[in-house]
């Protein structure tokens, strides 16, 4: 049972265009979301998060919107650059003392073209 | 400040073997998680600890365990290893205070090869 869905395998986006990653989850106990990038053989790399409490946050170029009524997630960067290359995860987790067990998509490769 | 560190980086044991791999969070940070990323299963949850106690535990076997010291260094340990245990293992720290943020930063991660 995959909780935490990331339905596009790979997304091309030009250099200074928008690239828009999306995530679903189905468990309603989750209430803390995160992104993460990972280059091969690297662990991964915190980008943003969002609280359950929240819509929207924002860091630099990367934003992350939360739609709680469908369980959508998204990140928004703008403008993408080709070292935003790499793969990118959604992550959640639950409450209470269960912060500390993510569990995660299966990973979306951006592809920024110069 | 230092990041995670996790050693060794690589690892080439043979089945039946058993392996201890170690994690040292960012200074300060409370609670440590461990992580399996194989290319089939993705990411997946192995457990967490918090004051040296296991607060968190994935849907993996017996055969992995782990603890946490007192200075919030922990270990992980896999025994009676088998080839689908080949994978990069991940340890994550954070520092998991109170209506603060929760965030994990992740280490370089352990490559164990089972041959």
């Amino acid at each position: 049972d995959q909780q935490v869905k990331q339905n596009s395998p790979s997304l091309s986006v030009q250099e200074g265009r928008i690239s828009i990653l999306n995530c679903d989850y189905t468990n309603s106990m989750f209430d803390y979301f995160l992104w993460y990038k990972k280059y091969p053989a690297e662990g991964p790399t915190f980008l943003i998060s969002i609280s359950s409490i929240k819509d929207k946050n924002e860091d630099g170029r990367f934003t992350v919107f939360l739609n709680k009524s469908a369980k959508h997630l998204s990140l928004h960067i703008v403008p993408s650059q080709p070292g935003d290359s790499a793969v990118y995860f959604c992550a959640a987790s639950a409450g209470g003392t269960s912060y500390g067990k993510l569990t995660f998509g299966q990973g979306t490769i951006l592809t920024v073209h110069p | 400040k230092a990041g995670v560190t996790q050693t060794p980086r690589y690892l080439i044991k043979t089945r039946g073997q058993q392996v201890t791999l170690s994690c040292s969070p960012i200074s300060g940070h409370r609670s440590v998680s461990w992580y399996q990323q194989t290319p089939g299963q993705g990411l997946q949850f192995l457990f967490e600890y918090f004051s040296e106690t296991q607060r968190n535990k994935g849907n993996f076997p017996g055969r992995f365990s782990g603890r946490q010291f007192s200075n919030s260094r922990s270990e992980m340990n896999v025994s009676t290893l088998e080839l689908g245990d080949s994978a990069l293992y991940l340890c994550a720290s954070s520092l998991d205070l109170r209506r603060l943020a929760y965030e994990q930063y992740f280490g370089p991660g352990t490559r164990l090869t089972v041959t």
